[in-house]
């Protein structure tokens, strides 16, 4: 079965400070895989996306991703995190048959 | 153009009462998803749905049922509630398993 594991729960950060955000997926076949972000009291938004091509993919607001596939992996980078990004990341991943898991999520805090 | 819609945003069951959620999209996509969310425990998938007619079981799918008359619409149904079923529940629909899901605004659901 498909599952999404992100390494950490909680991260604290000061503004300027840079990010990386664990994804790990367990899937036995083609994958995409996807980023969201959910700001307080609204709905998840797509960061970014990947399904073949160039591993390192960009999203918005300076966020980008690196699919390594002997690892599994699909980690979430930022150089400089400003307080606005302060929110709940989610790692997902859908198969062929349709279905989209995500990933309990990790909630960041950037302090101004 | 509305996206993704779903109605009530609020409810308050008693155990052993019955609901149904609504998610209508206007966006003619395909895939159609419910998901409840969690403190902890990110977003779950429920049942999903690949096109009109059809319906799949996701990770968590018991005491929920079903149904996609209308490629626009999405039923959730809850026969019998109970107070483990208090969660916040979002639909999600995307054309394909490689584009963007996007979500509805949610509903918090309350059982007491």
């Amino acid at each position: 079965a498909q599952s999404v594991s992100q390494h950490n729960h909680h991260v604290i950060l000061s503004e300027a400070a840079s990010l990386e955000l664990g994804c790990n997926y367990s899937y036995g076949g083609t994958v995409n895989l996807f980023w969201y972000v959910q700001y307080p009291g609204q709905h998840l938004q797509l960061l970014l996306k990947y399904f073949s091509g160039d591993p390192l993919v960009k999203g918005i607001k300076g966020f980008e991703a690196e699919f390594i596939k002997s690892k599994f992996s699909f980690n979430l980078r930022k150089p400089s995190v400003q307080w606005s990004d302060t929110a709940e990341y989610f790692c997902a991943v859908s198969g062929s048959q349709g279905n989209l898991i995500f990933g309990k999520g990790t909630k960041l805090s950037v302090k101004p | 153009n509305a996206g993704v819609t779903q109605t009530p945003k609020f409810r308050v069951l008693k155990t052993g009462q019955s609901m149904t959620l609504l998610c209508a999209q206007d966006m003619n996509h395909e895939y159609m998803y419910w998901y409840r969310q969690d403190p902890g425990m990110g977003l779950r998938l429920i049942h999903y749905s690949v096109g009109e007619g059809t319906t799949a079981k996701g990770e968590v799918p018991d005491g929920y049922n079903v149904s996609r008359l209308k490629k626009q619409n999405f039923l959730l149904g809850l026969e019998s509630a109970a107070p483990s079923q208090t969660s916040v529940y979002f639909c999600a629909s995307s054309f394909t398993p490689r584009t963007e899901a996007f979500f509805g605004q949610g509903t918090r659901l309350t059982v007491v």
